[in-house]
């Protein structure tokens, strides 16, 4: 089946820095990714939508200037989190769909957990 | 704006029993709803998806059940047993190619 990776799995940084995860689809192509956020007993909440070569539609609500996603290739979409604050604390999670075909389903990463001091 | 309603948000229940999740939506118009596990602090494990034009979905001692019109699924989990505890996601797809809307989740505990 399709596998999707995220790295890295867990990240510490202290307030103000910035941290990149990255998303791969390991054996397919996929021209849509997804970004997720899910908060302590919450539920995922998706933050933006990622497409190969252009501009990521975001979810009203998600800063964009503050979580830069790019989509580069095929297999590869970003997100950096930019001057993280405690808040941003959180358990982020993409998905990827794949390329060319009525996408049935979406392949699930398996999550990065951030914890911003 | 699709609102996904999960009851119970907790379940706790002796290993054996049969039990039964349940999953509302207020929007009818989906593509698709899926199932999903997630244990603590990992990412998502699709149980089982179902198509708008489909009524159920099996798989081992999982069935999950879909009425479109009524907006609402439910997930039957058989003979449970304690590798089963985790939290069961819904999630509906309003169609291909967009994001899901989940669900917030029942924490199911099965003891021995």
């Amino acid at each position: 089946g399709a596998v999707v990776s995220q790295h890295p799995s867990r990240v510490i940084c202290k307030s103000g820095t910035s941290v990149k995860i990255e998303c791969r689809s390991l054996d397919f192509q996929a021209t849509t990714m997804f970004w997720y956020r899910q908060f302590p007993k919450k539920s995922l909440m998706l933050m933006a939508t990622s497409n190969e070569g252009s501009k990521a539609t975001y979810e009203q609500g998600v800063e964009k200037d503050k979580f830069l996603i790019n989509h580069a290739s095929l297999t590869l979409s970003t997100l950096t989190v930019t001057s993280a604050h405690p808040e941003d604390s959180s358990f982020y999670i993409c998905s990827a769909g794949l390329a060319g075909v009525v996408r049935e389903t979406q392949y699930f990463g398996p999550g990065t957990r951030l914890l911003v001091l | 704006k699709q609102e996904v309603t999960q009851i119970p948000a907790a379940l706790s229940v002796p290993e054996g029993e049969n039990l039964v999740l349940n999953c509302s939506f207020t929007d009818s118009a989906i593509y698709n709803l899926q199932w999903f596990r997630q244990d603590p602090g990992k990412g998502l494990t699709s149980l089982l998806l179902i198509q708008s034009s489909q009524r159920e979905q099996t798989s081992g001692r999982l069935n999950a059940s879909l009425d479109k019109s009524s907006g609402r699924s439910t997930l039957y989990i058989a003979a449970s047993q304690p590798g089963d505890s985790a939290t069961y996601l819904c999630a509906v797809n309003r169609n291909s190619g967009y994001a899901l809307n989940f669900g917030k989740g029942t924490s199911l505990l099965v003891t021995p």
